[in-house]
């Protein structure tokens, strides 16, 4: 059975970085993505990342998004920097099924980060 | 690139059947047959119920289908249940990019 598990601090002060990590078992794919679902809101792709580390991002947090991949250690991360309290929310971690362009096929259970000083 | 609409809320009986709709763009929707529905409980992660316009995963019931037309992809529940009660999203692949719907919430009556 495919596992995702976020990790990485509930709480970021403001113009710090948040950074998460997920962590994979059971199972591989092409493609790994992050979304958030800020408190009562919807959801908001963030980013993907390829297992060959090439990633794309969305175009309204990419100047302040990096994502990596660790093959080895079969965990992918995400970087936020500048962060606000508009960047507090449920922070999932996601897979990409093998074919076609479907993001989500497994989840992680979500981490919410908190920005507050 | 702006999110997809979908209507705030949507209702039903039991048993009877009901339909929300995902307008996007000729950018996303329109573009590609890439468009996928979830289904979220509260404080739960998000769940995919049809991928590809109008394919299930394993496990889903077939009480559950989806249909594109132009920019605007649909879901269908019918013989809602009261597990079905939940909020739904949907998405589009947007070329290197995935856009979400504003989501919809179902209250089963």
């Amino acid at each position: 059975q495919v596992q995702l598990q976020e990790s990485g601090p509930g709480l970021v002060k403001p113009s710090g970085t948040l950074s998460l990590t997920c962590d994979v078992s059971g199972g591989s794919s092409n493609w790994w993505s992050w979304v958030r679902q800020p408190p009562g809101k919807g959801l908001e792709w963030i980013a993907e990342i390829h297992h060959s580390g090439s990633a794309n991002y969305n175009p309204s947090l990419k100047s302040r998004v990096t994502m990596s991949i660790d093959k080895s250690r079969n965990q992918f991360s995400l970087k936020l920097n500048s962060v606000t309290a508009a960047d507090t929310a449920v922070y999932y971690c996601a897979r990409h099924r093998i074919t076609g362009a479907t993001l989500g096929d497994y989840w992680g259970q979500g981490t919410l980060v908190t920005v507050s000083s | 690139q702006s999110a997809l609409t979908q209507p705030p809320s949507a209702s039903g009986s039991p048993g009877q059947s009901v339909t929300i709709s995902c307008t996007g763009t000729s950018s996303d929707v329109g573009s590609y047959n890439y468009v996928s529905w979830y289904q979220q409980h509260p404080g739960k992660a998000p769940k995919l119920m049809i991928y590809e316009v109008s394919e299930r995963p394993s496990g889903v019931p077939d009480r559950f289908s989806g249909s594109k037309s132009g920019n605007t992809a649909s879901l269908t529940v019918s013989g809602l249940q009261a597990e079905d009660e939940a909020d739904y999203y949907c998405s589009s692949y947007a070329g290197s990019l995935y856009v979400f719907g504003t989501g919809t919430k179902v209250t089963v009556l």
